[in-house]
């Protein structure tokens, strides 16, 4: 398994701001990913943080409103940017230690924009 | 984005009662994975299935990768008050191979 910190777990945002959230793993991994959850809905996949290059991006969601780096095998981050209510939702990163093989999650990033 | 169709949506049922979970997909998977959340945290993975009928237990967990590969279901045996949370299925596949995940199941646990 992996140790998954994800940084800050909450924070309450004025709209039009922007938002990073980290994401740290205590090992090397073989993919990294974001995801969304909605208040009382099931996770979404935002997009895949490819390390060196930019984020693979799953429909409806774009580089602009979410811009994802991955500068080495441990670390992500998710920027939620010019954020509005709607934005409210957790956000999850999510790894793979190996392809193919169980996923973990880590706690999550409670955001809520006023 | 694509989700699962996880069935029941929600289930409320006396302390040591055993319950039953699906999820069933109009796609192949691979890779079937169960996971239950607890509120303010993040999805803590179960069992994982890489094998058409594949069987596996974890404690008064038990899991099924269905023989056609487009559904899984999850038993919890002798529930207890501790088991309350979402659970959500997860599967792998297809030409991406990304994990989608079931709509969840609200399990709630009289003592």
């Amino acid at each position: 398994s992996a140790v998954i910190s994800q940084k800050p777990s909450r924070d309450i945002c004025q709209r039009g701001t922007s938002l990073t959230i980290q994401c740290q793993v205590d090992s090397q991994v073989t993919m990294m990913f974001w995801y969304r959850q909605q208040p009382g809905q099931s996770l979404t996949l935002i997009a895949t943080a490819n390390q060196g290059s930019e984020a693979t991006y799953e429909s409806g969601f774009v580089i602009d409103k979410f811009p994802i780096s991955r500068p080495n095998l441990t670390f992500s981050t998710l920027t939620v940017s010019n954020m509005s209510p709607e934005d409210s939702s957790i956000y999850l990163c999510s790894v793979w230690t190996e392809v193919n093989t169980e996923a973990f999650f880590g706690q999550g990033t409670r955001l809520t924009v006023v | 984005g694509q989700q699962l169709n996880q069935s029941p949506q929600s289930m409320f049922i006396q302390e040591g009662e055993d319950v039953s979970m699906n999820c069933t997909s109009s796609s192949i998977f691979n890779t079937w994975l169960w996971y239950k959340q607890d509120p303010g945290e993040g999805p803590v993975l179960l069992i994982a299935l890489y094998k058409a009928g594949e069987l596996t237990s974890n404690g008064r967990l038990t899991a099924q990768f269905g023989i056609t590969r487009k559904d899984s279901f999850l038993n919890i045996s002798a529930s207890i008050p501790s088991d309350v949370g979402i659970y959500f299925c997860a599967g792998r596949g297809g030409a991406t191979n990304k994990l989608i995940f079931g709509t969840g199941t609200l399990l709630a646990v009289q003592p």
